[in-house]
């Protein structure tokens, strides 16, 4: 299967503690994005990145929220000292940009903060 | 800033008939693209049609077919010989083609009732 994978499926944790989200995008394509969403709501954007530059943040993402593609292939993102705010479906995408529009994404990674 | 409006929360089609989930979307770019994707419960994004803004064609694939009306700003999906399994939640999105984010509207609930 070479679709986006993301790890973990799933995540529950205290909260105040930290958690970090993994992104394996579809291996050539150059644009990664990361999005929360809620329970009813269609997913809001978060951040994304061409290659290994981070090129826009949401003003959801607040400083305890930071994202990574260190080599231009996977990424993580990690939240620290978690809310039971944060609690939310976290959704990757990937696309080849300057090829097609069509973002394909992951099956997410659902946190729970108690 | 763009917006994606999804004016039906829920909806209901009998199995083998055709369904249109309505969309309309405001932006003042002249070049995006237009999507729709389909989220079961089980929470997977799964693409299911694209249309760029300059494409004269109304997108086809398979059942779904996307009307797409430029003037109007409507980007409507057209599920022909509705099927059981298509109940999900089905999210219109747009992407300009020069930003990188998408937006994406609330969703549309759709059961197929047997």
């Amino acid at each position: 299967d070479t679709g986006v994978s993301q790890d973990p499926r799933h995540k529950i944790t205290k909260r105040g503690q930290n958690v970090t989200f993994r992104c394996d995008p579809i291996s050539e394509h150059n644009r990664l994005y990361w999005y929360r969403q809620t329970l009813g709501q269609g997913p809001e954007f978060l951040t994304y990145f061409q290659n290994e530059a981070q090129l826009e943040k949401s003003r959801l993402l607040s400083d305890r929220f930071s994202a990574e593609r260190p080599k231009g292939s996977f990424s993580t993102l990690e939240i620290q000292r978690t809310e039971q705010g944060d609690s939310a479906m976290y959704l990757c995408a990937s696309h080849y940009w300057g090829r097609t529009d069509t973002q394909y994404f992951g099956p997410g990674t659902r946190l729970t903060v108690l | 800033a763009q917006k994606i409006t999804q004016t039906q929360p829920g909806m209901f089609v009998q199995e083998k008939e055709a369904v249109t989930l309505d969309c309309t979307y405001d932006t003042s770019d002249q070049s995006y693209g237009l999507f729709w994707y389909k989220q079961p419960s089980s929470g997977e994004m799964i693409f299911l049609i694209y249309q760029g803004s300059y494409d004269e064609q109304n997108a086809t694939e398979g059942r779904y077919s996307l009307n797409f009306q430029k003037a109007r700003k409507s980007a409507n999906l057209v599920i022909s010989a509705s099927q059981l399994g298509d109940s999900a939640m089905y999210f219109c999105a747009m992407i300009v083609t020069n930003a990188g984010k998408s937006t994406f509207g609330d969703g549309t609930t759709l059961t197929v009732k047997p």
